[in-house]
């Protein structure tokens, strides 16, 4: 079945430092993908998606591009804030029509001033 | 407010009691999901509506889980006998008719269900 794979543990980096969490997955035919944020005392958001390969999303700064070669989807932001301190989660949806997201275990990110 | 809101926020029960967590989706979204979260890990799939109709519940545990969706607005999801086991954040979402893989979510806060 589908599944989603993020790097263990959580991240903790200082303002302005580079983030990236890794985020790998296994699907029959061609997901689509997502990065979702939970900020503290908040619900589930997405934060960017792709629907094919070679796509690009990007939002808030973070970017994450579909890479079909490597079953990979990768955040990245090149200079985070405090307030990006979250969990992130990485989800892909088959194209069975019912927009089904299986969800990786999530990162804690703590950015320290 | 606008978004999907979910009561109570918070349950405590007791092993082998019956509990009720409610689901208000935002206004007009057709699809409605149930997740389960529990702790250090992603949210897991339980249940998908669309409309009033159950499409999809392949991610019940057990049948001691069911929800409902009378009106095609508000959801209840609904757990009987209840097993420390079950103890989590259930999490509602929804979503406008979703087209085939796509489509955004939108997510409540959660309910956080604590079996004793």
């Amino acid at each position: 079945g589908n599944s989603v794979t993020q790097m263990e543990g959580p991240v903790t980096l200082s303002e302005e430092a580079f983030l990236t969490i890794n985020c790998t997955y296994t699907a029959t035919g061609y997901p689509s993908l997502f990065w979702y944020v939970q900020y503290p005392g908040e619900g589930l958001q997405l934060l960017l998606k792709a629907t094919k390969a070679d796509d690009k999303g990007s939002n808030k700064g973070f970017e994450a591009t579909y890479r079909k070669e490597t079953t990979s989807f990768h955040l990245e932001k090149g200079s985070v804030q405090v307030s990006d301190s979250a969990v992130y989660f990485c989800a892909l949806s088959d194209r069975n029509g019912n927009n089904r997201l299986a969800f990786g275990k999530g990162n804690q990110v703590v950015v320290i001033p | 407010g606008a978004g999907v809101s979910q009561t109570p926020s918070n349950k405590v029960t007791e092993k082998g009691k019956y509990v009720e967590l409610r689901c208000d989706p935002i206004s007009g979204h057709t699809a409605l999901y149930w997740y389960r979260q529990s702790l250090g890990q992603g949210p897991e799939f339980l249940i998908y509506f669309q409309g009033t109709g159950a499409a999809d519940d392949s991610g019940l545990p057990n049948d001691r889980f069911f929800a409902v969706r009378p009106e095609g607005s508000v959801s209840t999801l609904k757990i009987q006998r209840t097993e420390r086991g079950d103890s989590a954040v259930y999490l509602c979402a929804s979503s406008p008719t979703p087209p085939p893989g796509a489509g955004e979510l939108f997510f409540g806060e959660g309910s956080r269900l604590t079996v004793l």
